[in-house]
């Protein structure tokens, strides 16, 4: 079946110790997109790729990064996690025009400790 | 921009009631997606739904764009239906494709 794939589904790291978090789709979607979501709030856009186009959120800290390497990986990088960066995140994928709705892979939680 | 709300925010129900879910936009918006996010984190798509009414089993949805809101019902409800339901809407369009932000949530628990 057509899916998305997140892993690892749980990481726990240590503050400030970088930490990389990844994404694979056989669906093969012109966007994916990452978001972050807290304890009891809606998910919200850190960035998002349409192919190789990068887009980041103006409220995404410089903490954040992204790569996508080719359209069936992306990757999301944060490069010294403090505590107030655990939480879910989740990666989704979009075909694009005219096409829009989003399929979500099943998440990563973060633990910092 | 855009606000997106949802009510009621927190919802208990006996199994096998009916329920509506209700979606308040502030800004038109020309596409719209229902999520349930199940109790492992996931969000699983209901409907991708710009206008109109579709069904699917026990779900259905009405979006009516030109008044700003969507409804989710659900029928016949099992435990099985607990979680949080999310709806999403574009807020902006950049290279080639939307931006979503994501409605306040309703958090359902049904009871056996």
């Amino acid at each position: 079946d057509a899916m998305v794939i997140q892993n690892p589904r749980y990481q726990v790291t240590q503050f400030g110790k970088p930490v990389t978090l990844s994404c694979s789709q056989t669906l093969n979607h012109n966007v994916m997109y990452w978001y972050q979501q807290k304890s009891s709030q809606a998910p919200k856009l850190l960035f998002h790729y349409y192919d190789k186009d990068f887009n980041n959120e103006a409220d995404t800290p410089d903490n954040f990064q992204s790569r996508r390497p080719n359209t069936s990986f992306c990757f999301l990088d944060i490069r010294s996690p403090g505590l107030g960066d655990a939480a879910m995140y989740l990666c989704a994928t979009s075909s694009g025009n005219p096409y829009y709705e989003q399929y979500f892979g099943p998440g990563t939680r973060l633990t910092v400790t | 921009g855009i606000q997106v709300e949802q009510s009621p925010p927190d919802l208990i129900l006996q199994e096998g009631a009916n329920s509506t879910l209700r979606c308040n936009f502030s800004d038109s918006v020309n596409n719209l997606q229902w999520f349930h996010q199940n109790p492992w984190g996931q969000l699983i798509n209901l409907f991708y739904i710009p206008s109109g009414t579709k069904q699917n089993g026990r779900l259905s949805a009405t979006t009516v764009a030109t008044e700003r809101y969507s409804l989710l019902y659900i029928s016949s409800s099992q435990t099985t239906d607990s979680g949080v339901y999310f709806c999403a809407v574009p807020r902006g369009f950049t290279s080639g494709t939307y931006k979503y932000i994501f409605g306040t949530g309703t958090r359902l628990k049904v009871l056996a």
